[in-house]
């Protein structure tokens, strides 16, 4: 049963960039999607964008085109997160998660915190 | 975008008891086309049921969903005490793939 692992915690400046990474274990995430969502605390759920590894194709959501990059790297299963000129606003728990349609299963999050 | 209201905000119910959680779509997209997701505090979202009503592995039988064209609704029977969580509805029709902003079931 495959499940994701994320990178941990971060806390960055405002104006720097994160990558965080999500990591299969127990399977391949060479024929799924990735998804990326980010939940603000307290807040609900924000679809961030996905990606296809087979196809090497991402799309975003408005709110995050421009800033964010999505990316999976099949030989290793991992997918990649990177979100650019970061802001107070972007602390949040990032999660990953399979699937581009319903997602199943989800990455435990990884807390990126912004702060001068 | 299509933006997804869920309701009652917040849903206070005592264990044993049947909980009824609606969430309706901006525009008609067709129930094949919603999610259903419980999280718990400090816990990520799990999936409980895709296509509006298909249960997602090892997920009770006592959650339900059903629904057509922009409502849907997510059905608890027999209230145990691990299903008091947070609900949120999510439709994959068209991205970006919005959720809607959850129900808070209480123990009342």
């Amino acid at each position: 049963q495959v499940q994701l692992v994320q990178s941990g915690s971060e806390v960055k400046k405002p104006g720097s960039s994160v990558k965080v990474s999500c990591k299969a274990s127990g399977g391949s995430i060479s024929n799924s999607a990735i998804t990326w969502v980010r939940q603000v605390p307290g807040q609900g759920l924000e679809w961030m964008g996905r990606v296809i590894p087979l196809l090497g194709t991402a799309n975003y959501g408005p709110k995050f085109q421009g800033r964010v990059t999505i990316t999976a790297d099949r030989s290793t299963s991992i997918a990649y997160m990177e979100l650019s000129n970061l802001r107070s606003d972007d602390t949040a728990v990032y999660y990953c998660a399979r699937y581009a349609n319903w997602l199943d299963p989800w990455g435990q999050g990884t807390l990126v915190t912004v702060s001068s | 975008e299509i933006v997804l209201t869920q309701s009652p905000g917040t849903l206070s119910l005592s264990p044993g008891e049947r909980a009824t959680l609606s969430c309706r779509a901006s525009q008609s997209i067709g129930s094949s086309y919603f999610a259903w997701y419980q999280q718990k505090p400090g816990q990520a979202p799990r999936l409980l049921i895709f296509g509006a009503a298909t249960r997602a592995t090892g997920v009770p039988d006592r959650f339900s969903g059903s629904g057509s064209g922009a409502d849907v609704t997510l059905t608890i029977n027999r209230l145990e005490p691990e299903d008091f969580a947070v609900y949120y509805c999510q439709q994959y029709f068209s991205t970006p793939y919005t959720f809607g902003p959850g129900t808070k079931l209480e123990i009342k």
